[in-house]
């Protein structure tokens, strides 16, 4: 079975505070790709990252860090000096290389972060 | 490079209506995907296609939905007889290639059903 657990349903923190949202996921697949998307208040979904099974390397971009930990099948995801634009609801995905089906983006159900000014 | 589009951006439908939600695939992508968001809900996969072919369905309600990417055009998703409990987000995404090897899913902007 494959799943996504977002522990974290709603955040709130103020401007400049450093936030880590967790995603936690199962998967038996030895082959899988990792994504996060973000969600804003507009409704549209937009790529943030992908990671696959073999790269656990840490990447920053920006503000932005993703922390991926195969021994606790974890992919964690830090924004540094958070702002206002940055509220959304952040979505992990995992999707694997075979079984069921080949496109399917198995998601969490979300994060929901408030950054107040 | 214009992204994915959907339309419409906002669909309302009364009981017992059809709504057809419309997605064009970025341009050089020929795979596209459907997703559903229902309230309070995370996303969920219904139906993957490639150009005149399902490649996976699995999501797909067994009912009244229906999806289809013909050779030309954009891919449709069919719902018939709608009732209130298919008021949702709709996304669309679109890749490439199979995800599995290089490519992403890129999401359009959805399309917003109420069922009144």
């Amino acid at each position: 079975a494959q799943k996504v657990t977002q522990a974290q349903t709603e955040i709130s923190v103020v401007e400049k505070e450093d936030v880590t949202l967790d995603c936690v996921y199962e998967t038996r697949d030895t082959t899988y790709y990792l994504f996060w998307y973000k969600q804003p208040p507009s409704g549209e979904l937009v790529f943030l990252i992908r990671r696959n099974s073999f790269d656990e390397q840490n990447e920053i971009s920006g503000r932005y860090s993703w922390n991926f930990q195969k021994s606790t099948s974890s992919f964690n995801f830090t924004i540094t000096a958070s702002q206002v634009v940055d509220s959304a609801v952040y979505f992990c995905a995992l999707i694997s290389n075979y079984g069921g089906s080949q496109g399917n983006l198995i998601f969490g159900k979300g994060t929901k972060l408030s950054v107040k000014p | 490079n214009a992204g994915v589009m959907q339309n419409p951006r906002h669909l309302v439908r009364r009981r017992g209506q059809e709504a057809r939600l419309r997605c064009s695939p970025m341009k050089g992508h020929s795979h596209v995907y459907w997703y559903r968001q229902l309230p309070e809900e995370g996303l969920k996969f219904m139906v993957y296609l490639q150009k005149e072919n399902i490649i996976d369905e699995s999501g797909m309600p067994k009912e009244r939905f229906s999806a289809e990417f013909p050779k030309e055009g954009p891919s449709i998703l069919r719902i018939q007889q709608v009732v209130r409990g298919d008021s949702a987000a709709y996304f669309c995404a679109s890749s490439p290639a199979w995800t599995g090897r290089e490519e992403t899913q890129y999401f359009g902007p959805g399309t917003r059903l109420l069922v009144l």
